[in-house]
């Protein structure tokens, strides 16, 4: 069975702080790991996917297959960063492999 | 641009009464997903379909069907809705194991 924990359902910073979401998975092959974000009365979106290894808006992640972890980090938050971010999980290969399955998020308050 | 499109943004219904949701996708995308989003439980997936006519049940499959007779179109079923199916639903779709495309979401109340 594959599951997504992400320990931390609210975390709060203040602006120009570093962050960190953490991100644990269970999986028994090789997964695809995601980074969802939902902004306020926005539909769901990617943030960014592991396979790609860019930063998009300051963030980065950084799988570790030895922990199984896929923690979310930016060094500088900003208050427009405020929001629920949600770490998924794929398989690959084809057919059932490819259900994606999600964690149950963490809502990021970046104070002024 | 990708667009899933769900069919409605609000709808209330009675308890009982037979509900159908339906997603709309139009990129070709052969997988498919409904998941329901509940506060402190994060999106927890119903059903997801890998192809027409296939589907394989999530987590929380008890009270809903699917149907996927067309590669664009997935509906989720409840076949008699109950006051704990009150929720928001969201309906994804997705290109082999890349990027998933959402929905706007459908809130139902079920009364």
């Amino acid at each position: 069975a594959q599951r997504v924990t992400q320990p931390e359902k609210l975390l709060s910073v203040f602006k120009g702080a570093p962050v960190e979401l953490k991100c644990n998975y269970s999986y028994s092959g090789s997964p695809e790991l995601f980074w969802y974000v939902q902004y306020s009365r926005q539909r769901l979106q990617l943030l960014l996917r592991h396979i790609s290894r860019e930063s998009i808006k300051g963030f980065t992640a950084d799988l570790n297959k030895g922990e199984t972890s896929f923690h979310l980090k930016k060094p500088f938050a900003q208050e427009e960063d405020s929001a629920m971010y949600y770490c998924a999980l794929s398989g690959r290969g084809g057919g059932s492999n490819y259900k994606l399955t999600f964690g149950k998020g963490t809502l990021l308050t970046v104070n002024p | 641009d990708v667009k899933v499109t769900q069919s409605s943004r609000y709808l209330v219904k009675r308890t009982g009464e037979k509900v159908f949701l339906e997603c709309v996708q139009d990129m070709d995308h052969e997988n498919m997903f409904w998941y329901r989003q509940d506060p402190g439980l994060g999106l927890r997936l119903i059903y997801f379909s890998y192809d027409v006519k296939m589907k394989e049940k999530g987590d929380i499959p008890e009270g809903y069907s699917v149907s996927r007779e067309k590669k664009e179109r997935f509906s989720l079923i409840l076949e008699s809705a109950s006051t704990n199916q009150t929720s928001m639903y969201l309906c994804a779709s997705r290109f082999l194991s890349t990027e998933a495309f959402f929905g706007q979401g459908t809130r139902l109340t079920v009364v």
